[in-house]
């Protein structure tokens, strides 16, 4: 079945460094989201990527679909203590509307 | 918050047992997923049901079944329960292919 890597599992910050989570895929992907998942949470909807080398912007979040569909990335400029959590990659492949999950990069921020 | 319930919060079943777990979707969606996340993982897709019918399924054996509804709500039931099974168990609502919204979860044990 499809798998999902995800680096790094874990990342510890400064307050106001930035921070990046891959997600990778051996096989092209129909579409990616990514989930931000609060300590003791659900987890939340942040994006959906379809198109290849598809890049999104929210304030300080930047979002990429590799040119193959196989890789993405999330990045966060000037980490912030909300910015706290989990956050996962959830991939699907063509004709399935099953979503694969990573094992998700746990960010911690010391202020 | 997502609009999407889930009831009960908390449940302790011991092994052998059978567990039903509900979720009721947002509204105007048709699409309800399961999912079971152990600690420290990322959601484990357990199957999506589509208008009433079961639209994929993850790698979980038979003890776990699924119901939707005609108002689109459904049920996870677990049979034969394991200590393993102990776990959050999702329900996220959505259209087909798209964002999905998480329920709080479910957190299961099993002594």
């Amino acid at each position: 079945g499809q798998q999902v890597m995800q680096i790094p599992q874990y990342q510890h910050v400064q307050e106001g460094e930035d921070f990046t989570t891959y997600c990778n895929s051996s096989t092209t992907l129909s579409n990616i989201q990514w989930y931000k998942q609060r300590p003791g949470g659900h987890p939340v909807f942040l994006i959906q990527l379809v198109k290849s080398g598809e890049v999104k912007k929210q304030k300080r979040l930047t979002f990429q679909f590799g040119e193959a569909k196989k890789n993405s990335s999330l990045h966060i400029t000037a980490t912030q203590t909300t910015d706290v959590g989990t956050y996962f990659c959830g991939a699907s492949g063509a004709g399935s509307y099953q979503l694969t999950f990573g094992k998700g990069t746990k960010l911690s921020v010391i202020p | 918050e997502t609009g999407v319930t889930q009831s009960p919060t908390h449940l302790i079943k011991t092994r052998g047992q059978q567990v039903t777990l509900r979720c009721s979707s947002q509204s105007g969606h048709n699409t309800v997923s399961w999912y079971q996340q152990a600690l420290g993982q990322g959601p484990q897709f357990i199957f999506q049901y589509y208008r009433e019918e079961e639209n994929g399924r993850g790698n979980f054996p038979p003890r776990f079944s699924g119901l939707q509804f005609p108002n689109y709500s459904s049920e996870l039931n677990v049979n034969a329960l394991e200590l393993d099974d102990s776990a959050l168990y999702l329900c996220a609502s959505s259209f087909p292919d798209n964002e999905q919204f998480f329920g709080p979860g479910t957190r299961l044990t099993v002594l």
